[in-house]
């Protein structure tokens, strides 16, 4: 079983639609993180989360909001999805103790398409 | 404004010819530049850690490499499964966390 488990893998909505998109991880890190990965551009940070109780605005994080439901959970939500959300997600995880060595474990990806 | 920058964008060779990777940065107080790697449908994978100028780290076919402007990344005869999306990222200090900025990748074919 993949240590970051992102569902759904790929998914399909309207505009308007309230979406969830939900990240699991068995390896015991308190640090997690969903970006955003469009064609042509750089990954893009959504929010972070130190531990549950501390979530952070990343870069792009209008529209979007998050919940830290247990250490190994993080879920990412579109309350009212427009198409310029179309784009492919990660959840990715980072042990504390090293912070600076940018040494993240990303799932799969969610590819979400808003029509 | 911090950036970072790859290139060139996609770049094919044939087995065994060797090649470099760019990837060029500009952010003051640099605390490290990460190479990830990111086949089709798959989330990135961490390769390696560069913290300054002169660092050298290699895997197998790859040498990544840092200047006090750039890093490159090395390919030595490589093989048809190197191919991939190689991305660069460094960390930004935004509100008192590092987050880290990330170059928009550099698409490697390697034809057999």
């Amino acid at each position: 079983d993949a240590d970051v488990t992102q569902t759904p893998r790929n998914r399909i909505t309207k505009t308007g639609k309230r979406i969830m998109l939900e990240c699991s991880q068995t390896k015991g890190h308190d640090r997690m993180y969903w970006y955003r990965q469009d064609p042509g551009l750089g990954l893009r940070l959504i929010y972070y989360s130190f531990d549950v109780k501390d979530i952070n605005k990343g870069e792009i994080s209008d529209g979007y909001s998050v919940s830290r439901q247990a250490q190994a959970k993080f879920s990412l939500s579109l309350e009212s999805a427009i198409p310029n959300q179309t784009a492919l997600y990660f959840c990715a995880t980072s042990d504390a103790g090293t912070d600076d060595t940018g040494e993240l474990f990303f799932g799969e990806g969610s590819r979400l398409t808003v029509l | 404004e911090d950036q970072v920058t790859q290139s060139p964008e996609a770049l094919r060779l044939q087995e065994g010819e060797s090649s470099s990777l760019n990837c060029s940065y500009t952010v003051s107080g640099l605390r490290g530049l990460f190479w990830y790697r990111q086949d089709p449908g798959k989330g990135p994978e961490f390769l390696f850690t560069l913290y300054s100028a002169g660092e050298e780290k290699e895997k197998e076919r790859l040498k990544a490499t840092l200047t006090k402007k750039e890093s490159f990344l090395h390919i030595t005869a490589p093989k048809p499964e190197d191919s991939a999306t190689y991305l660069c990222a460094v960390p930004q200090l935004v509100d008192s966390n590092y987050q880290l900025i990330w170059g928009a990748g550099t698409k490697l074919i390697i034809k057999p």
